[in-house]
């Protein structure tokens, strides 16, 4: 699986955008993105996913460059309850299930 | 409500005393599998399994048993626990590359 590089932490003010990077410049073709995050040692939380074009779901928006190097989660108003560790993970089609490869990730610090 | 459950939430438990922490899925799904987070080192997989009677080794499976009897529960057994499986641990169930975690059992080894 690629290796993923993701600042250690950020800041955000409350209903503002949060945009998190991740780099990847290893990632294969058929690799997918994905994002999870972490509340405080509670189990990691589904976000979303993309192969290419860019995604968005109820909880964000994600942005894949077109040569796919590199992503941005976005949270689009960001509150208090979305202070949490990020983690970007890159790993092989959905049809294959595996395990996950979870770095260290961002800590996303959202401020009143 | 599409959930995994472990029990217990947190333990605490003497060297050697054999425990079993419970996981369970509504979900149907045949990956499951299991992590424990430790400061410093992230979340790393212990056992995994593809379906009913089939699982295997993850990265840092030592120490550790698991069965899969049945589609919806997957146990963690620790025969004879030491102080350095103190950690967090969770389970996870997966779809199509989606997983689903548990709440977590913070296990504390004496």
């Amino acid at each position: 699986d690629a290796k993923t590089t993701q600042p250690t932490s950020m800041d955000c003010a409350e209903g503002r955008a949060a945009n998190l990077p991740c780099n990847h410049s290893t990632i294969s073709g058929n690799e997918y993105v994905y994002w999870y995050r972490q509340i405080h040692s509670q189990g990691p939380q589904y976000i979303i996913h993309g192969l290419k074009n860019n995604e968005t779901n109820e909880m964000a928006s994600l942005i894949i460059t077109e040569d796919r190097k590199s992503s941005t989660l976005i949270l689009p108003h960001a509150t208090l309850r979305d202070t949490a560790v990020y983690y970007c993970i890159v790993r092989p089609p959905p049809s294959n299930t595996g395990k996950l490869i979870f770095g260290q990730g961002t800590t996303l610090q959202v401020k009143p | 409500e599409a959930q995994v459950t472990q029990n217990p939430r947190y333990l605490i438990t003497v060297t050697g005393k054999k425990l079993t922490v419970t996981c369970s899925q509504n979900m149907n799904h045949e990956y499951m599998s299991w992590y424990r987070q430790d400061p410093g080192l992230g979340l790393r997989q212990i056992y995994y399994s593809m379906n009913v009677e089939v699982t295997d080794k993850g990265d840092v499976p030592e120490g550790y048993k698991v069965s899969r009897k049945e589609k919806r529960n997957f146990p963690l057994i620790l025969e004879s626990p030491s102080p350095n499986q103190t950690s967090l641990y969770f389970c996870a169930s997966s779809l199509r590359g989606e997983a689903f975690f548990g709440q977590g059992t913070r296990l504390t080894v004496v």
